[in-house]
Order: C-alpha cells, then structure tokens, then sequence
C-alpha cells in the first residue's frame, strides 16, 4: 500500500524551537509539498519541491524553510516556532507533471505555545 | 497567490437529496484539475482527475463536469447518503507544476 508518512500525529513546541518535520513517500514520486491547514483557509501551500535539491515557494514561505536532500524525503523546517504557527500541516506527494493524484500523509498538528 | 474559489462554503441535505457544488479557477495556464473528498480525521483521498474542456468523470453517485474556457467545475453527488459526509476540495493544477486548492465545501448528510 502506497503511502506518505508524516514523522509525527502531535507535535507541542515552545517559542522560538527549531522545529523540524519530516515526510518520507515510497511511490517515487517527483514532487513533494508541504501545506498547512487552518480553519476556514483551506489547504495554502508553504513550499514545493520537484526534484531532488530543489525548492519552489508557495504562497505562505514566510517563517519556514524545507530541505530535500532524497528523492523520498522532504522536510519542512521551522526556524524559530512562533504561535501563529500552531497549525495542522500536511505532506503530500505526486508525479510530475501533475496529472497525478497527490497523495496526503495524515498530518501533523503543531502546537506552538 | 492564484485564486481558486469553491462554494458554497458548507452545505447541509437532506438524506436522498441530490447536490452539486462549485470550483472556480483561471482559465489561463490550466493543466489540470482535481477533486478531492476530507474526511474528518483522514488524510483527504482523490476522487477525479480532469484534464480536458468538457470533460465528465463518474464514480458510482459522485461525478463532475469541467469547462476549462469559463474556468469551473462541478461536483455532483446523487442520492446523498451520510457517509459523504465531508469536505470536498478542488485543486487547480498549472502548467508550472503547481497545485492550488480551494478552501472547500464542507457536506453535511442528515439522515
């Protein structure tokens, strides 16, 4: 069974942490992203990445940086955790050129506190 | 930040009745477009790829149209049953690669 897995469920963290969370997908897929989720906002996307080492923008970069060093892992980093961070983040993956569907880890909920 | 709106916001039926919502999107550098079902507590699970102007997908009471000129989609559920109860979102895929959601409907099935 083909899956996105999210290192963590839950996730509670204070001001100013670095925090780091990972996803790893085992379908080969091309393109990584990562989302987040608030309530009445829908899915707004943080970053992307294509390809191995490269990284595109979304609409929402600021605060966050992501790391794609393997095809299958891309991670997405929180350099200085704030409370407006506090948020249900998403993973999910597809093959280019996105015809694909995107397949969904099931989330991780920061909370910054 | 690209625009894809879907509406209504949230919507509640009756068992047995028949819907249809909305997706909205540019109708310039489409490549594609996706509808995807939200359960609460799952991860969200792809219903339809659509690619072509006048495209029309099924799958058992769910299906959607899809005018790519006028830039909209539409999803239909026959017969709604509680279990699709759900948010039901739209993604707009561009020729750059990139996916754009829509905030969702959110359904509600009274039984």
């Amino acid at each position: 069974d083909v899956k996105v897995t999210q290192s963590s469920r839950y996730l509670v963290k204070r001001t100013g942490e670095k925090v780091f969370l990972e996803c790893v997908q085992d379908m080969d897929h091309e393109n990584m992203f990562w989302y987040r989720q608030d309530p009445g906002l829908g899915l707004r996307l943080i970053y992307f990445s294509y390809d191995v080492k490269m990284k595109e923008k979304g609409d929402i970069p600021e605060g966050y940086s992501v790391s794609r060093e393997k095809k299958e892992r891309f991670s997405l980093i929180l350099e200085s955790a704030s409370t407006n961070q506090t948020s249900m983040y998403l993973c999910a993956s597809s093959f280019l050129p996105g015809q694909g569907f995107c397949t969904f880890g099931s989330g991780t909920r920061l909370t910054v506190v | 930040i690209l625009n894809v709106e879907q509406s209504p916001q949230s919507l509640h039926v009756q068992e047995g009745d028949s819907t249809n919502f909305t997706c909205s999107f540019p109708s310039s550098n489409f490549y594609a477009l996706h509808w995807y079902r939200w359960e609460t507590a799952k991860s969200p699970e792809a219903l339809f790829v659509m690619t072509l102007n006048g495209d029309e997908k099924k799958k058992g009471r769910i299906s959607a149209t899809l005018n790519t000129k006028e830039g909209y989609s539409y999803l239909y559920i026959k017969g709604s049953q509680p279990e699709d109860s759900a948010t039901y979102l739209c993604a707009f895929i561009s020729a750059g690669n990139q996916f754009y959601f829509g905030t969702g409907t959110s359904l509600t099935v009274i039984p």
